[in-house]
């Protein structure tokens, strides 16, 4: 089936730094990916939707400076939080969408200190 | 946004019990999936359901649709300690793209 592979699936990084996720697709071609943000018990928060070859969208309220995304292949989009701080610390997951549902990455636990 | 709210919010239960997890939302919908998600883990695509169909199954999973009152139930039938775990709805509608828009949410624990 198909898989969509995330990595690092966790990092810590000091204030200020920046970080970057990434998602692959292994097995198919993904023109669209989205990515989603979590916090501890809570639901999933779509941030924004990278489209290959174009700018993201960003929803409301996603500082798209700061959240970086870059989608430059069929397979690869990213996303790189730039100047971190301590309140970007959360779970971060991408998804592709398929005609039977949606293929999600296993996330990035992202720690700033 | 979040346009669906689930209930429980909470569910625990003993194994070999069945578990109910409603989903309501608030817009009209193409489709409404179900996914699981272990702790600290990924989703998991469970099931799909589509506005026009008012139930599907799924090995011991039961999905049922009510458009008319905008929820959705999913039943884990038997369940397992394995079946431990948060569980979703999310809803697609062609006005919003491919975009889901999540539920809040059913944190499962099955006690064995």
């Amino acid at each position: 089936g198909a898989v969509v592979s995330q990595h690092p699936s966790r990092v810590i990084c000091k204030s200020g730094t920046s970080v970057k996720i990434e998602c692959r697709s292994l097995d198919f071609q993904a023109t669209t990916m989205f990515w989603y943000r979590q916090f501890p018990k809570q639901s999933l928060m779509l941030m924004a939707t990278s489209n290959e070859g174009s700018k993201a969208t960003y929803e409301q309220g996603v500082e798209k400076d700061k959240f970086l995304i870059n989608h430059a292949s069929l397979t690869l989009s990213t996303l790189t939080v730039t100047s971190a701080h301590p309140e970007d610390s959360s779970f971060y997951i991408c998804s592709a969408d398929r005609s039977y549902g949606y293929t999600f990455g296993s996330g990035t636990r992202l720690t700033v200190v | 946004s979040q346009q669906g709210e689930e209930d429980p919010q909470a569910l625990s239960i003993q194994e070999g019990e069945n578990a109910t997890m409603n989903c309501s939302y608030k817009t009209s919908i193409n489709n409404l999936q179900w996914y699981r998600q272990n702790s600290g883990r990924g989703l998991v695509h469970l099931i799909l359901i589509r506005s026009n169909e008012r139930e599907k199954h799924s090995g011991r999973l039961r999905v049922t649709l009510d458009t008319s009152k905008k929820s959705s139930s999913l039943l884990i039938t038997a369940s397992r300690a394995a079946d431990t775990a948060s569980y979703f709805c999310a809803t697609d509608y062609w006005a919003s793209g491919s975009r889901l828009t999540f539920g809040e949410g059913t944190q499962l624990t099955v006690n064995p």
